[in-house]
């Protein structure tokens, strides 16, 4: 089984601000890790996911993550947050073989402001 | 080409009743996954279904069901609605079989469910 901590509920940052969003798991298996955004009165959009090699991965939209497996951590960062970027976050991971039951985190409420 | 398409978008019941909400995913996927998502639990997985057969299913009680047609558009019932029950009801799609097969889940913009 997997469990994952998202250790802010929510992050209040200035426009222009770097941010980092923090994400740790827990699985006694090789895991898939991913973010996904969901902007208000919308579902999910996949941000950016960590399947194996490079463990710094990125998005189009300037978010990036870096895959830890020695703290088992996965944290998104952004160096300049946009107006656009408030929005919730939420940090996800699946076993990497067999049958998978995702676990996402309780998500964390990324706030920018002007 | 369309997106994960839920409907009703907003429902409200009564407790006791029962409710079925429908998801038709993106055309030529074929996993159709459900969550749960409250303030209080945050994101929970139902059930997926893949080629019409539930492949996964999380840990709620039986009131939960689901199926999915041949076409792949998939169904939701939950009977006997509690006020816990109240949630947004997630659908996402894909090509394969869950994300361990190197597949992005597509979301829909959810069915918000109130049971009074």
């Amino acid at each position: 089984a997997q469990s994952v901590t998202q250790l802010d509920s929510q992050v209040p940052v200035f426009e222009e601000a770097p941010v980092e969003l923090r994400c740790n798991y827990s699985s006694s298996v090789s895991v898939y890790l991913f973010w996904y955004v969901q902007y208000p009165n919308q579902g999910l959009q996949l941000l950016l996911k960590y399947l194996s090699g490079s463990t710094l991965v990125e998005s189009i939209n300037g978010f990036e993550a870096e895959f830890n497996k020695s703290q088992t951590s996965f944290h998104l960062r952004k160096p300049s947050v946009h107006i656009s970027d408030t929005a919730e976050y939420f940090c996800a991971v699946s076993a990497s073989g067999g049958s998978y039951i995702p676990t996402f985190g309780r998500g964390t409420s990324l706030i920018v402001h002007p | 080409k369309a997106g994960v398409t839920q409907t009703p978008r907003y429902l409200i019941k009564t407790r006791g009743q029962q409710v079925t909400l429908s998801c038709s995913p993106i055309s030529g996927h074929r996993s159709v996954s459900w969550y749960q998502q409250t303030p209080g639990q945050g994101l929970q997985f139902l059930f997926e279904y893949f080629s019409e057969t539930q492949r996964n299913k999380g840990n709620f009680p039986g009131r939960f069901s689901g199926r999915q047609f041949s076409n792949s558009r998939s169904e939701m019932n939950v009977s006997t609605l509690e006020l816990g029950d109240s949630a947004l009801y997630l659908c996402a799609s894909s090509l394969g079989a869950g994300m361990s097969m190197n597949t992005e889940a597509f979301f829909g913009q959810g069915t918000r469910l109130t049971v009074v």
